[in-house]
């Protein structure tokens, strides 16, 4: 799987917007991105995937460039339970099963 | 919908011991992923099996063994603990392999002491 690099940490403010970037300059034309984030003492929680279009769900937006080579999560309104490590992960969608790669993520200290 | 269902939540073995964990996916869900998180390697990729067959294996000694059965469950075996098994391991479900499409579901985890 391609690499992704994100900052180590993050720090945002209580119902601000939070945006976290990642970057994939090594990014296939069968990779989607996935975001996933784990709270302490918890799984990976999956948060958002998309491929080429900007997506939204109920819990984020991903925002992705043009090029692909970067996209950023974003959080509308940050509340402490956000407080968490997220995972920018590229995955193929070709054939084959090798698992998600998970890098170090950023962990995200939100301030009350 | 019930989530992934991971068992025990904890469990303390001795060195030398075998272990097993279960992992009951999303009902419908065929694809069966493992994950060892540590410290100090993080979250490292074990195995996925989809329909019974291991698809993929991660870079983990033959002590680390898995199976799936006919109604999607999965057990992860070890054997021979060592203190470095200590861990969280971490099971996720999807739809497809990969889940590239739609995401994996994980679940708590089962927090394996060795001592």
């Amino acid at each position: 799987d391609a690499k992704t690099t994100q900052p180590n940490s993050m720090e945002s403010n209580e119902e601000e917007p939070v945006h976290l970037p990642c970057n994939h300059s090594t990014i296939s034309g069968t990779d989607y991105i996935h975001w996933y984030r784990q709270l302490p003492s918890q799984g990976p929680e999956y948060v958002i995937h998309g491929l080429t279009s900007n997506v939204n769900n109920r819990m984020a937006s991903l925002a992705i460039a043009e090029d692909r080579k970067s996209s950023t999560l974003i959080l509308h309104r940050a509340t402490l339970r956000d407080a968490a490590v997220y995972y920018c992960i590229l995955v193929y969608s070709g054939g084959g099963a090798d698992g998600l790669t998970f890098g170090k993520g950023t962990h995200l200290i939100i301030q009350p | 919908k019930a989530g992934v269902t991971q068992t025990p939540r904890y469990l303390i073995k001795t060195r030398g011991q075998q272990v097993t964990l279960s992992c009951s996916p999303i009902s419908g869900h065929r694809s069966v992923s493992w994950y060892q998180q540590t410290p100090g390697q993080g979250l490292q990729f074990l195995f996925e099996y989809f329909s019974e067959t291991q698809r993929n294996k991660g870079n983990f000694p033959g002590r680390f063994s898995g199976r799936q059965f006919s109604n999607s469950r999965s057990e992860m075996n070890v054997s021979t603990l060592e203190l470095g098994d200590s861990a969280l391991y971490l099971c996720a479900s999807s739809s497809q392999p990969r889940g590239a499409r739609n995401g994996y579901t994980f679940g708590s985890g089962t927090r394996l002491t060795v001592v």
